[in-house]
């Protein structure tokens, strides 16, 4: 079974800072993918970024990257330039890969709610 | 526009009664699922579904059960509520198949249910 540790339950960030929200992971798959999702104050879940375990190149979107250590089985966040928007509940998610007659699971974090200070 | 429905936002029920939580996509998605939502624990698994009529449990399937008769419905049954049911429950659906990129999955608003 996998399992996903945030250890940071809440982090706060001054406007246009920049701030690193940790994510650990633990499994024995070698193909695997990796999620941040956003829940902002009204609920929608968002995805926003991903990450192939086979690519080595760390996932970049816009302000957001990611920092992925596999044999560390580390996946951080950085948010750049933050802004008031940013402010939300952000997860890490682990999802194996799986043939295509079977679902596809995602593992969530605990969670790090973010709150981005004006 | 990517859509995932849920029948409410909010919901109050009475211990031992029978609750209907209710999704609708309509990406035409085969994998749908229902997750709850409790601080501190994040979100864990409770039934999905990968096809029509066909579901597998999650990590937390004790005191639920679902039911996916239509390719874009799936509705997650709680057969006598009780207090300590009383969470957020969010469904969420996506593509399944290659390439990865079909394997983001859309969230619903989730429903705020409280059991008294």
């Amino acid at each position: 079974a996998q399992t996903v540790t945030q250890s940071q339950p809440e982090m706060s960030v001054q406007e246009a800072e920049t701030v690193t929200l940790s994510c650990t992971y633990d499994t024995s798959e070698n193909n695997y993918y990796l999620f941040w999702y956003k829940q902002p104050p009204s609920r929608q879940m968002i995805l926003v970024i991903r990450q192939e375990a086979y690519k080595q190149q760390n996932a970049t979107e816009n302000r957001f990257s990611v920092n992925f250590q596999k044999a560390a089985k580390s996946f951080s966040l950085k948010i750049s330039d933050s802004q008031l928007g940013d402010t939300a509940m952000y997860f890490c998610a682990f999802m194996k890969h799986v043939e295509e007659t079977s679902g596809s699971r995602l593992t969530f974090g605990e969670g790090t709610q973010l709150t981005v200070n004006p | 526009d990517v859509k995932v429905t849920q029948s409410s936002r909010y919901l109050v029920k009475r211990t031992g009664e029978k609750v209907f939580l209710e999704c609708v996509q309509d990406m035409d998605h085969e994998n749908m699922f229902w997750y709850r939502q409790d601080p501190g624990l994040g979100l864990r698994l409770i039934y999905f579904s990968y096809d029509v009529k066909m579901k597998e449990k999650g990590d937390i399937p004790e005191g639920y059960s679902v039911s996916r008769e239509k390719k874009e419905r799936f509705s997650l049954i709680l057969e006598s509520a009780s207090t300590n049911q009383t969470s957020m429950y969010l469904c969420a659906s996506s593509l399944r198949g290659w390439p990865p990129n079909y394997y983001e999955q859309f969230f619903g608003p989730g429903t705020r249910l409280t059991v008294l």
